[in-house]
Parts: structure tokens; sequence; C-alpha cells
């Protein structure tokens, strides 16, 4: 089964630059979509397919995807990002289901 | 605007078989491309994905749950319905669905608001 490996958290300074990664075996091969979860809410989409926003999302999120690891970017971080982000996949191998990886806990410091 | 909202009991006991119910306003089931999913997430635990059933009436499972999902919509009440066999504590989690725009792609969006289901004697 395919596995999505993501670090448990992840600290950033306001104002700063925030990186969360996603592992996957060739990953680079797949759509990646990302959700931001923050605490007693669904989770919202804020990229989609590597790289796309959905409307809505600052443009201060962006992603991208290459190789065996796939990455959200969120620039010029706020007190407001601070958050649980998840990426998923579809896995298209024999079994054909969603993958989510295991989650990232942002803090802004 | 797309919404969805899902319901059925907030409490069910252990081998009991849970229903869950989907309404959606917003969009339409019988349009092509477009899906429903389930996802699980157990407090303080991470995102699980159920199952997604798509406009053709194509459907999904995850391989380790399948034996105990079953997911039916009804495109004229704008439902999806999942059910999930025999119980069990584990099963505790607030229970989402989501809207799946692009088939073969799969990404949720939107979400409902979920809906917390304990399962104990």
């Amino acid at each position: 089964s395919y596995v999505l490996t993501q670090p448990p958290s992840v600290s950033v300074a306001p104002g700063k630059t925030a990186r969360i990664t996603c592992g996957g075996n060739n990953i680079g091969s797949k759509s990646v979509h990302w959700y931001q979860q923050k605490p007693g809410q669904a989770p919202v989409l804020v990229i989609y397919y590597d790289s796309d926003r959905p409307s809505g999302i600052p443009e201060r999120f962006s992603g991208s995807n290459s190789g065996n690891t796939a990455t959200l970017t969120i620039s010029r971080v706020e007190a407001g990002d601070e958050a649980d982000y998840y990426c998923q996949v579809w896995d298209s191998s024999s079994d054909h289901r969603e993958v989510f990886g295991g989650g990232t806990k942002l803090t802004v410091l | 605007q797309i919404t969805l909202k899902e319901s059925g009991p907030t409490l069910v006991k252990p081998t009991q078989t849970l229903t869950l119910t989907c309404t959606f306003s917003g969009f339409s089931l019988s349009t092509s491309g477009v899906g429903v999913g389930w996802i699980r997430q157990p407090p303080g635990k991470a995102l699980e994905w159920l199952a997604l059933i798509y406009w053709d009436d194509d459907k999904r499972y995850s391989p380790s749950l399948k034996s105990r999902l079953t997911i039916t919509k009804d495109t004229s009440k704008n439902q999806v319905v999942l059910t999930m066999t025999n119980m069990d504590p584990v099963d505790t989690a607030t229970y989402y669905c989501a809207h799946s725009p692009a088939a073969a792609e799969n990404w949720f969006d939107p979400w409902g608001q979920g809906t917390l289901v304990t399962v104990s004697s």
C-alpha cells in the first residue's frame, strides 16, 4: 500500500516561510492535494493538483511536487496559519484508494 | 455554493451497524466527474479515507474496511449514505463527507462540518 510521510510538527516565526513536506515513493508522478485543519473545524482544501490554489486561498500558499517529495510552502506566515496540514493523493494502483498523510502541526512561534 | 451536512447517531453500541447520511446542495451527483467521499478522524488522530461514490455509481472503498462498508447515493434526494457494520470502540471518530469535483484526481472540496460518532456500550 502507498504511504505518505509528513513531519509531525513544524515551527516558524511570524513573517517567515514554512515548508511542510510530504514524502512518498515517486510521489512526483501523482497529483498531491493539501488541506488545512484548525482545531474543532473541518479540513479546508488549500492546494490541489500539486500547486493550484482554490479561490479564496491566499497567494502565500503554494505547492510543489517532484521526485519523492511534495512540499507545501506558506510564505509570510501569520498567526492564523497555525493548524494541522494534511497531504493527500489518489493511489491508482490495484486497490485504487485515497491516501492521507499523517498530518503536520504548524506552530507559529 | 456547495454545502454538505452529515447526520446520524452520535452513539452506537459495539457490534451495531452505523448508518450516516450526507445531505448536500449546490451540485448534482449526476454530473459527470463528480463524487462524494467519506473520511473519518479519530480524536486527536489523522484523517482516514473510507469510501467514495461517483456520478456513474462507481464505488471505491478503503481496502482495510471494505468488508464493513457500503456507500450508496440517492440522486433525487441529493444524499449519500454510508453504512459501516460491526462497529467497535476504535471506530469512534468524527465522520466527514466531502464533495469531489474531479474523478481520477479526487480532491475533496468542500467538506461537511462532520459528525462525532462514539462507539460504547
